[in-house]
């Protein structure tokens, strides 16, 4: 099993650019989640998919940031334009939302850099 | 709005002592409480969960104790090792009805930075 698999593993850019997080769940997995880690505000839950539909998106913290879920076996994270506060490491996680579980598997994170 | 504390930020344990790490939660919508461990440049990875229908739940080393009344609950670590030195973070989500029958976000505490000294 690969796990979840996010790219690119680290992002430099400068303010004002437009950047893309990819993110590949699990096979077979139908919930999705972006998560946030800073140091000053740990980890932060941005959005959620279930069965590729968004179900909360009240984490994404402004406009300038959107996420899709085109098909199960793929979403992206984009920050449209970038600022400096935007660096972070952004965590994707997929679970197979059965029964009572909500067992989460993080994928590697992608370390972003704004400058 | 915290809605999940953590402590202690840090600690520190001889090897074989018994760290324990407490959280507290305030939204009684919370009905899964997973413990996540997670080491430098890695994602978090799932240590062991409970659901507030138990008391108790161990996996090996690990234990969480949990009081549905105080709405609290605790990660032990029995015997710890230097190999378990990691930051470990509680979490919590809520039930299905919340989230269109699937499983729901994760709010985490702040997290805790445990180092066992050999």
């Amino acid at each position: 099993d690969a796990g979840v698999i996010q790219s690119p593993r680290h992002e430099v850019t400068e303010m004002g650019q437009e950047v893309t997080l990819r993110c590949k769940p699990i096979s077979g997995h139908n919930s999705l989640f972006w998560y946030r880690q800073t140091m000053m505000r740990g980890l932060e839950l941005l959005i959620y998919f279930n069965n590729n539909v968004p179900i909360d998106d009240s984490g994404m913290p402004e406009d300038r940031f959107s996420a899709k879920m085109p098909n199960a076996s793929f979403s992206t994270l984009k920050i449209q334009p970038s600022e400096p506060r935007d660096s972070a490491v952004y965590f994707c996680a997929s679970s197979l939302s059965t029964g009572g579980a909500n067992t989460q598997y993080f994928g590697p994170g992608t370390r972003l850099t704004v400058l | 709005q915290q809605q999940v504390k953590q402590s202690p930020q840090s600690l520190i344990v001889q090897k074989g002592g018994i760290p324990i790490i407490n959280c507290a939660y305030e939204n009684t919508a919370f009905d899964y409480f997973p413990w996540y461990q997670q080491f430098p440049g890695k994602g978090p990875a799932l240590l062991i969960a409970i659901r507030p229908d138990v008391s108790e739940k161990k996996e090996g080393r690990f234990t969480i104790s949990f009081n549905k009344s105080a709405k609290q609950f605790s990660l032990h670590i029995m015997d710890s090792q230097p190999g378990d030195s990691a930051t470990y973070f509680c979490a919590a989500s809520r039930g299905r009805m919340y989230s269109g029958g699937g499983a729901d976000g994760l709010t985490f505490g702040k997290g805790t930075h445990l180092i066992i000294q050999p």
